[in-house]
């Protein structure tokens, strides 16, 4: 039973250019966490998702910052136009439907977005 | 606005000794506290979790200690190991139920030194 999957693990982006980051849950998972953790700070909020529907947005940033859950194939966080204050580790968390919290929600190794 | 605070950055121990890490939080409405450990370039991994209405959750060597009145949780580890060094986040989210956003403190990097 394969965790949370992000890819990649890595990636740079110059200045402008669009970054896509991809998360698949675990399986039986229908909801989805994006966040975001800024050099030497905790991590932040982004959205949270289920199949088809943006439950909460209120973490994501106004502009350029858009992430969708299809019915279909894994997230997607997509930011256009990337900036240097962009650089973060973002990542991915996955919960059960039905379920209490005692196991907490798994997360996924992250994505490291460099821009150049 | 930041609604959980974990105001130490950083702690050192000896093995074998017990590591007691803080968070206060400033949203009564708050139902439900985790604490998450995370090396470094790993995603958190869930260690222990709290319910509003207990204020004591024990899990092996893990103790979570909850006051209410206080806003204050701590996370106790006994005996604290080297495999133990890493960064510890508090976190806390409204309503029991497994949905629902999970708001993080800034991380507390723990050092247990052989």
């Amino acid at each position: 039973n394969a965790g949370v999957m992000q890819n990649p693990r890595h990636l740079v982006r110059r200045r402008g250019q669009e970054a896509r980051l991809r998360c698949s849950p675990m399986k039986g998972h229908s909801h989805v966490y994006w966040y975001r953790q800024l050099p030497e700070e905790g991590l932040k909020f982004m959205v949270y998702l289920q199949k088809e529907n943006i439950i909460d947005e209120s973490g994501m940033p106004k502009e350029r910052f858009s992430a969708e859950f299809p019915k279909e194939g894994p997230s997607i966080l997509r930011i256009q136009q990337v900036v240097r204050g962009d650089s973060a580790a973002y990542f991915c968390a996955s919960s059960p439907p039905f379920a209490g919290l005692t196991y907490g929600y798994t997360f996924g190794s992250g994505t490291r977005l460099t821009v150049v | 606005d930041q609604q959980v605070k974990q105001n130490s950055p950083s702690l050192s121990v000896q093995e074998g000794r017990i590591s007691i890490l803080n968070c206060d939080y400033t949203n009564s409405m708050f139902d439900y506290f985790l604490w998450y450990k995370k090396y470094p370039a790993e995603g958190p991994t869930f260690l222990i979790s709290i319910s509003s209405i207990k204020d004591k959750n024990e899990d092996g060597r893990f103790t979570v200690f909850l006051n209410k009145s206080a806003k204050h949780l701590s996370l106790h580890i006994v005996p604290s190991q080297p495999g133990d060094s890493a960064v510890y986040f508090c976190a806390a989210k409204r309503g029991s139920s497994n949905t629902g956003k999970l708001i993080f403190g800034q991380g507390t990097t723990l050092q247990v030194k052989p």
